[in-house]
């Protein structure tokens, strides 16, 4: 049931855009978006609901695409604060706890 | 707005010894989780707190640990004893509604635990 992320890691410079991948081989009613810097904790990004919904985030936005149990995470002319880990978690039906992906590590070059 | 505050934020033991984190999660708050996060892995979860009542235990090795919400606030998490294998960070969350997957969760720093 766990999500699968892709890549699992990504360096960029500065600048550039990076888009994350979160699947699931289970119908979705819910992806949760995270960022983890090193030893912090992780922080909320944003939630999407079944429905094709799409956000947006100042230069962060995320797609959900109910068909391919899929969302993506999109990070367009990226900072270096951008830098981290990011999770993904998966929500199955109306009560389900959320489970989360093994994360996609972000390294932002100068 | 005070986040959610954990202690300690570092904890070195020997094997075989017991272990205990606190969590005091945001006010007004009534879902409280723990979860473990293993070195490049996400959060999985050990148990939801919905007041003080275990809602969702599944994942939790009762062998060894346990857990507590005193009042529907603090939360306790304990390891009883430790093993080599629970080297890691234990995340505690809070979120306002009842745990449902469109519940926000926020997240404190965590305890990192070595067992040695």
């Amino acid at each position: 049931q766990q999500p699968v992320q892709s890549p699992q890691a990504v360096i960029l410079r500065e600048g550039e855009d990076a888009v994350i991948n979160c699947s699931s081989s289970k119908a979705l009613y819910s992806v949760h978006w995270y960022r983890q810097k090193h030893g912090e904790a992780p922080v909320f990004l944003m939630i999407l609901l079944k429905g094709g919904e799409q956000k947006g985030h100042e230069k962060i936005s995320a797609s959900f695409n109910e068909k391919k149990q899929q969302s993506s995470l999109y990070l367009t002319a990226s900072q270096l604060s951008y830098s981290g880990t990011y999770f993904c978690g998966t929500g199955y039906s109306s009560a389900s706890k959320i489970i989360f992906g093994s994360g996609t590590r972000l390294s932002i070059r100068p | 707005e005070a986040g959610v505050v954990q202690s300690p934020r570092y904890k070195i033991i020997e094997k075989k010894q017991p272990v205990a984190f606190w969590c005091n999660p945001i006010s007004g708050h009534n879902t409280l989780y723990w979860y473990r996060q293993n070195l490049g892995q996400g959060p999985e979860l050990l148990i939801r707190y919905e007041n003080e009542e275990a809602v969702d235990d599944s994942q939790l090795p009762k062998d060894r640990f346990s857990a507590e919400r005193l009042k529907g606030v603090d939360s306790t998490l304990k390891i009883q004893p430790a093993e080599l294998g629970d080297s890691a960070v234990y995340l505690c969350a809070s979120s306002l509604g009842s745990g449902g997957h469109t519940d926000t969760q926020y997240f404190g720093p965590g305890t990192r635990l070595t067992v040695l």
